[in-house]
Protein backbone atom coordinates (compact mmCIF):
# COMPACT_ATOMS: atom_id res chain seq x y z
CA UNK A 1 0.00 0.00 0.00
CA UNK A 2 1.09 3.74 -0.21
CA UNK A 3 1.90 5.24 2.82
CA UNK A 4 0.77 8.67 2.78
CA UNK A 5 2.56 10.80 5.25
CA UNK A 6 1.21 14.35 6.08
CA UNK A 7 2.56 17.27 8.06
CA UNK A 8 2.48 18.99 10.25
CA UNK A 9 -0.36 17.12 12.39
CA UNK A 10 -1.59 20.20 13.56
CA UNK A 11 -0.95 23.57 13.01
CA UNK A 12 -2.15 26.80 14.92
CA UNK A 13 -2.74 29.42 12.60
CA UNK A 14 -4.31 32.89 12.41
CA UNK A 15 -7.05 34.86 10.62
CA UNK A 16 -5.70 36.05 7.08
CA UNK A 17 -2.38 33.86 7.15
CA UNK A 18 -1.43 31.83 4.90
CA UNK A 19 -0.61 28.60 5.33
CA UNK A 20 0.72 24.78 3.08
CA UNK A 21 -0.11 21.66 4.30
CA UNK A 22 2.01 18.86 2.87
CA UNK A 23 1.81 15.48 1.94
CA UNK A 24 4.21 13.06 0.93
CA UNK A 25 4.09 9.48 -0.89
CA UNK A 26 5.54 6.60 -0.38
CA UNK A 27 6.07 6.23 -3.62
CA UNK A 28 5.37 8.70 -7.37
CA UNK A 29 1.80 8.69 -7.60
CA UNK A 30 1.57 10.61 -10.78
CA UNK A 31 -0.65 14.05 -9.46
CA UNK A 32 -3.19 11.41 -8.81
CA UNK A 33 -4.05 13.04 -5.38
CA UNK A 34 -6.59 14.91 -3.86
CA UNK A 35 -7.51 17.27 -0.92
CA UNK A 36 -10.72 16.96 1.97
CA UNK A 37 -11.65 19.20 4.33
CA UNK A 38 -13.44 17.67 7.10
CA UNK A 39 -15.60 20.26 9.94
CA UNK A 40 -15.88 19.89 13.79
CA UNK A 41 -19.52 18.15 12.71
CA UNK A 42 -18.51 15.71 10.80
CA UNK A 43 -18.55 16.75 7.27
CA UNK A 44 -16.59 16.19 4.86
CA UNK A 45 -16.41 17.59 1.32
CA UNK A 46 -13.43 17.86 -1.78
CA UNK A 47 -11.74 20.87 -2.28
CA UNK A 48 -8.46 19.86 -4.92
CA UNK A 49 -8.43 17.05 -7.39
CA UNK A 50 -6.23 15.92 -9.55
CA UNK A 51 -3.10 17.89 -7.52
CA UNK A 52 -4.23 21.13 -8.20
CA UNK A 53 -8.14 21.63 -9.73
CA UNK A 54 -10.58 22.99 -7.53
CA UNK A 55 -13.68 21.25 -7.24
CA UNK A 56 -16.48 23.32 -7.86
CA UNK A 57 -17.95 25.86 -5.22
CA UNK A 58 -14.50 25.85 -3.17
CA UNK A 59 -12.56 29.44 -2.75
CA UNK A 60 -9.98 30.44 -5.00
CA UNK A 61 -7.86 30.91 -1.81
CA UNK A 62 -7.20 27.20 -1.82
CA UNK A 63 -4.80 25.56 -4.25
CA UNK A 64 -2.93 22.92 -4.85
CA UNK A 65 0.34 22.11 -6.52
CA UNK A 66 3.33 19.27 -6.43
CA UNK A 67 4.52 16.21 -8.56
CA UNK A 68 6.36 12.84 -7.85
CA UNK A 69 6.16 12.13 -4.17
CA UNK A 70 5.57 15.47 -2.77
CA UNK A 71 2.59 17.42 -2.76
CA UNK A 72 1.23 20.41 -0.74
CA UNK A 73 -2.36 22.58 0.36
CA UNK A 74 -2.32 26.33 0.36
CA UNK A 75 -4.47 28.54 1.89
CA UNK A 76 -3.71 32.10 1.04
CA UNK A 77 -5.81 33.61 3.98
CA UNK A 78 -7.37 32.15 6.27
CA UNK A 79 -10.98 32.58 7.00
CA UNK A 80 -12.85 31.58 10.21
CA UNK A 81 -14.66 28.42 8.36
CA UNK A 82 -10.93 27.32 7.34
CA UNK A 83 -10.27 25.76 10.78
CA UNK A 84 -10.99 21.86 10.35
CA UNK A 85 -9.21 18.89 9.42
CA UNK A 86 -7.51 18.56 5.70
CA UNK A 87 -6.73 14.73 4.48
CA UNK A 88 -4.48 13.98 0.95
CA UNK A 89 -5.84 11.17 -0.87
CA UNK A 90 -3.82 9.03 -3.77
CA UNK A 91 -5.61 7.05 -6.27
CA UNK A 92 -2.25 6.04 -7.98
CA UNK A 93 -3.19 2.37 -7.06
CA UNK A 94 -5.60 0.40 -5.03
CA UNK A 95 -5.79 0.44 -2.43
CA UNK A 96 -6.81 4.36 -2.38
CA UNK A 97 -5.23 5.79 0.76
CA UNK A 98 -5.41 9.33 3.00
CA UNK A 99 -2.55 10.95 4.61
CA UNK A 100 -2.87 10.94 8.35
CA UNK A 101 -4.45 14.88 8.47
CA UNK A 102 -3.77 18.40 9.56
CA UNK A 103 -5.66 19.85 11.86
CA UNK A 104 -5.46 23.35 11.56
CA UNK A 105 -6.68 25.46 14.61
CA UNK A 106 -7.33 29.50 15.81
CA UNK A 107 -4.11 30.94 17.30
CA UNK B 1 -28.93 19.06 -4.44
CA UNK B 2 -26.98 15.76 -4.02
CA UNK B 3 -28.03 13.75 -0.62
CA UNK B 4 -26.33 10.81 0.95
CA UNK B 5 -28.18 9.69 4.15
CA UNK B 6 -26.13 6.72 5.81
CA UNK B 7 -28.81 4.64 8.32
CA UNK B 8 -28.47 1.05 10.54
CA UNK B 9 -25.26 1.95 12.65
CA UNK B 10 -25.21 1.17 16.23
CA UNK B 11 -23.74 -1.01 19.03
CA UNK B 12 -23.50 -4.36 17.99
CA UNK B 13 -21.20 -7.73 19.96
CA UNK B 14 -17.51 -8.87 18.17
CA UNK B 15 -18.46 -11.79 15.62
CA UNK B 16 -22.15 -10.47 14.69
CA UNK B 17 -23.24 -8.88 12.09
CA UNK B 18 -24.87 -5.38 10.96
CA UNK B 19 -26.03 -3.98 7.33
CA UNK B 20 -25.75 -0.12 6.94
CA UNK B 21 -27.83 1.58 4.19
CA UNK B 22 -27.24 4.62 2.47
CA UNK B 23 -30.11 6.47 0.35
CA UNK B 24 -28.84 8.54 -2.73
CA UNK B 25 -30.72 11.49 -3.82
CA UNK B 26 -30.26 14.85 -6.12
CA UNK B 27 -28.67 12.57 -9.07
CA UNK B 28 -29.02 9.55 -11.21
CA UNK B 29 -27.65 6.66 -8.92
CA UNK B 30 -26.89 4.72 -11.16
CA UNK B 31 -24.74 6.39 -13.52
CA UNK B 32 -21.66 6.38 -10.60
CA UNK B 33 -19.68 4.18 -8.71
CA UNK B 34 -19.79 4.79 -5.12
CA UNK B 35 -17.56 3.72 -1.86
CA UNK B 36 -17.65 3.26 1.53
CA UNK B 37 -14.90 4.75 3.53
CA UNK B 38 -14.85 4.60 7.40
CA UNK B 39 -12.86 6.95 10.41
CA UNK B 40 -12.13 5.35 13.46
CA UNK B 41 -12.51 7.27 16.85
CA UNK B 42 -9.32 9.95 16.73
CA UNK B 43 -8.35 8.75 13.65
CA UNK B 44 -8.09 9.32 9.49
CA UNK B 45 -9.92 7.98 6.83
CA UNK B 46 -9.88 4.81 5.78
CA UNK B 47 -11.55 3.44 2.00
CA UNK B 48 -13.01 0.21 2.81
CA UNK B 49 -15.05 -1.19 -0.75
CA UNK B 50 -16.19 0.33 -3.98
CA UNK B 51 -18.85 -0.63 -6.86
CA UNK B 52 -18.99 -0.16 -10.11
CA UNK B 53 -21.97 1.65 -11.60
CA UNK B 54 -23.93 -1.37 -12.25
CA UNK B 55 -22.99 -3.33 -9.73
CA UNK B 56 -21.15 -5.67 -11.28
CA UNK B 57 -17.82 -5.59 -9.91
CA UNK B 58 -17.01 -4.65 -6.25
CA UNK B 59 -13.17 -3.73 -4.38
CA UNK B 60 -12.60 -4.30 -1.06
CA UNK B 61 -9.65 -3.23 1.14
CA UNK B 62 -7.52 -6.35 2.70
CA UNK B 63 -9.09 -6.17 5.98
CA UNK B 64 -12.33 -6.87 5.45
CA UNK B 65 -12.29 -8.86 2.48
CA UNK B 66 -14.67 -12.31 3.14
CA UNK B 67 -16.64 -10.20 5.64
CA UNK B 68 -17.99 -7.19 4.50
CA UNK B 69 -20.23 -7.29 1.07
CA UNK B 70 -20.63 -3.96 -1.05
CA UNK B 71 -24.26 -3.82 -2.53
CA UNK B 72 -26.37 -1.55 -4.26
CA UNK B 73 -29.84 -1.09 -5.31
CA UNK B 74 -30.59 1.25 -8.69
CA UNK B 75 -34.01 0.91 -8.86
CA UNK B 76 -33.77 1.86 -4.90
CA UNK B 77 -31.19 4.41 -5.20
CA UNK B 78 -29.88 3.08 -1.81
CA UNK B 79 -26.02 1.43 -1.34
CA UNK B 80 -25.47 -1.16 1.17
CA UNK B 81 -22.81 -2.28 3.31
CA UNK B 82 -23.48 -5.89 4.60
CA UNK B 83 -20.86 -5.92 7.62
CA UNK B 84 -20.40 -10.02 9.18
CA UNK B 85 -17.87 -11.28 11.72
CA UNK B 86 -17.53 -8.27 13.03
CA UNK B 87 -14.61 -6.61 15.15
CA UNK B 88 -13.72 -4.37 17.89
CA UNK B 89 -11.13 -2.66 15.01
CA UNK B 90 -14.39 -2.11 12.72
CA UNK B 91 -15.77 0.70 15.75
CA UNK B 92 -16.15 3.75 13.34
CA UNK B 93 -17.89 6.09 11.77
CA UNK B 94 -19.17 5.16 8.09
CA UNK B 95 -18.68 7.20 5.37
CA UNK B 96 -21.40 6.68 2.07
CA UNK B 97 -19.33 8.44 -0.72
CA UNK B 98 -20.19 9.07 -4.50
CA UNK B 99 -16.95 8.28 -7.10
CA UNK B 100 -16.71 10.71 -9.93
CA UNK B 101 -14.32 9.41 -12.44
CA UNK B 102 -14.27 12.23 -15.02
CA UNK B 103 -12.32 13.94 -15.97
CA UNK B 104 -10.25 12.79 -13.01
CA UNK B 105 -11.01 10.85 -10.20
CA UNK B 106 -12.62 12.42 -6.67
CA UNK B 107 -15.14 11.43 -3.83
CA UNK B 108 -17.33 14.02 -4.63
CA UNK B 109 -20.48 14.01 -2.11
CA UNK B 110 -20.16 12.17 1.26
CA UNK B 111 -23.11 11.59 3.60
CA UNK B 112 -23.05 12.81 7.44
CA UNK B 113 -21.99 8.95 8.30
CA UNK B 114 -22.99 6.13 10.56
CA UNK B 115 -21.46 5.28 13.58
CA UNK B 116 -20.61 1.68 14.11
CA UNK B 117 -19.22 0.33 17.44
CA UNK B 118 -18.31 -3.03 18.34
CA UNK B 119 -18.14 -4.03 22.18
CA UNK B 120 -19.16 -6.58 24.01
Amino acid sequence: DIQMTQTPSSMPASLGERVTISCRASQGISNYLNWYQQKPDGTIKPLIYYTSNLQSGVPSRFSGSGSGTDYSLTISSLEPEDFAMYYCQQYDSSPLTFGSGTKLEIK
Amino acid sequence: EVQLVESGGGLVQPGRSLKLSCAASGFTFSNYYMAWVRQAPTKGLEWVASITNSGGSTYYRDSVKGRFTISRDNAKSTLYLQMDSLRSEDTATYYCTREEGFPYYVMDAWGQGASVTVSS
